[in-house]
């Protein structure tokens, strides 16, 4: 059964810092692999997705990569801000299970610090 | 604009009550799905839709059951509930072999 990992659990950094959070997952066999951002509260939403043939995706300040075969992915994020304080959450979905399934990290809760 | 909009944002019942939680999607969307959140947790799906009439016990579908009478709507029934099933419920959406699902805001469901 897929299990995926994230840590730290929660960060705090002063704005302006460059970061990375990290995500670990045990069976490399997937399909895709995505970052969402939840605001407290709030539902999801996502920033990037990684597909199994790609090692990175960006998006204005951010960065996702992907190492398969290692079960790892990072999302780095440039030059932080305030605006940046919310929870990250990494989700896998492949054949363990069904494909229309994502299965969860418990999430990374990040504080920027004016 | 991806629209998924869930009924309530916060609700309290009581020990043994039968609950509804209502989830509509305004994307023609085949997939459907429900997840509770809990600290520490992660997200965990309960249950999920591909199709009108059609359903999937997800991780932990125990003391709960859906309905999809139409493609938009997608519901979550706690028969009884109780005081474990207090959580954050999320929907979401997906099309048909795509992978990125659309969220709803959540329902904070407390049992009291």
């Amino acid at each position: 059964k897929q299990e995926v990992t994230q840590i730290p659990a929660a960060l705090s950094v002063p704005e302006g810092e460059n970061l990375v959070l990290n995500c670990s997952f045990t069976d490399s066999a997937i399909y895709n692999l995505q970052w969402f951002r939840q605001d407290p509260g709030k539902g999801l939403t996502s920033l990037l997705l990684i597909q199994s043939s790609q090692r990175e995706q960006t998006s204005g300040r951010l960065n996702a990569s992907l190492d398969k075969s290692s079960g790892r992915s990072t999302l780095y994020i440039a030059a932080s801000q305030p605006g940046d304080s919310a929870t990250y959450l990494c989700a896998v979905d492949g054949p363990s299970g069904s494909a229309r399934q994502l299965t969860f990290g418990s999430g990374t809760q990040l504080t920027v610090l004016p | 604009d991806v629209k998924v909009t869930q009924s309530s944002r916060y609700l309290v019942k009581r020990t043994g009550e039968k609950v509804f939680l209502e989830c509509v999607q305004d994307m023609d969307h085949e997939n459907m799905f429900w997840y509770r959140q809990d600290p520490g947790l992660g997200l965990r799906l309960i249950y999920f839709s591909y199709d009108v009439k059609m359903k999937e016990k997800g991780d932990i579908p125990e003391g709960y059951s859906v309905s999809r009478e139409k493609k938009e709507r997608f519901s979550l029934i706690l028969e009884s509930a109780s005081t474990n099933q207090t959580s954050m419920y999320l929907c979401a959406s997906s099309r048909a072999g795509g992978p990125i699902q659309y969220f709803g805001a959540g329902t904070r469901l407390s049992v009291l």
